[in-house]
């Protein structure tokens, strides 16, 4: 099956630590994103990429960091600096990461910090 | 700046209504507007893509319409079933001076509840 998958559904996070929330893909897209919603919200992009080794940062980027070494990885740190990480994180992808294209969502990894 | 903004938060209706979702953008410089679907604690699904020269597109019992005009988008939802319940978003694709990427801009949502 093509698709996004995020890993873990569910974690938690103590204060200080940083957590690193997992995204693949094997749509063979070019474009993935990343983003914030919280509750009653629309989602906020926190950073993007649109090839490989090269991600640009979105509205909300202070205190997450990304990389992009492989096609199918888009890997989102919340670091220590987040101070208020507590929400419902996206990732999604394009094809060609232009803006007429549809992106796809993963099912999300819900943070909370303890 | 762009904002998106969807009036009601929250709706709630009887089975077998038709309804209208609506969805208002400040700014008229966009290439497209997508309508999403997001179950609890879930993704988002796409829905429908209006690119910015069209006016309408439909799918099944969903109709969306477009006016860059007015900065008005609606999504209308035919003989509503209790399946349809859940969170609708639009977001709107900005045309910007520097290279975004495909970047996005989402209202805050309805809620939507269909009582059987």
């Amino acid at each position: 099956d093509g698709g996004i998958t995020q890993s873990p559904k569910y974690l938690f996070r103590k204060e200080g630590q940083n957590v690193t929330l997992s995204c693949e893909q094997n749509l063979n897209h070019d474009a993935m994103y990343w983003y914030r919603q919280d509750p009653g919200q629309g989602l906020r992009l926190i950073y993007y990429s649109q090839i490989v080794n090269d991600f640009q940062k979105g509205d909300i980027a202070e205190g997450y960091s990304v990389s992009r070494e492989k096609k199918e990885s888009f890997p989102l740190t919340v670091t220590s600096a987040q101070k208020n990480p507590t929400a419902f994180y996206l990732c999604a992808s394009s094809i060609a990461g232009v803006s007429t294209d549809t992106q796809y969502f993963g099912p999300g990894t819900r943070l909370t910090v303890l | 700046k762009q904002e998106v903004t969807q009036i009601p938060a929250a709706l709630s209706v009887p089975e077998g209504e038709n309804l209208v979702l609506n969805c208002s953008f400040t700014d008229s410089a966009i290439y497209n507007l997508q309508w999403f679907r997001q179950d609890p604690g879930k993704g988002l699904t796409s829905l429908l893509l209006i690119q910015s020269s069209q006016r309408e597109q439909t799918s099944g019992r969903l109709n969306a319409s477009l006016d860059k005009s007015s900065g008005r988008s609606t999504l209308y939802i035919a003989a509503s079933q209790p399946g349809d319940s859940a969170t609708y978003l639009c977001a709107v694709s900005p045309i910007l001076i520097y290279n975004q990427g495909g970047k996005l801009i989402f209202g805050q949502g309805t809620e939507l509840s269909v009582k059987p």
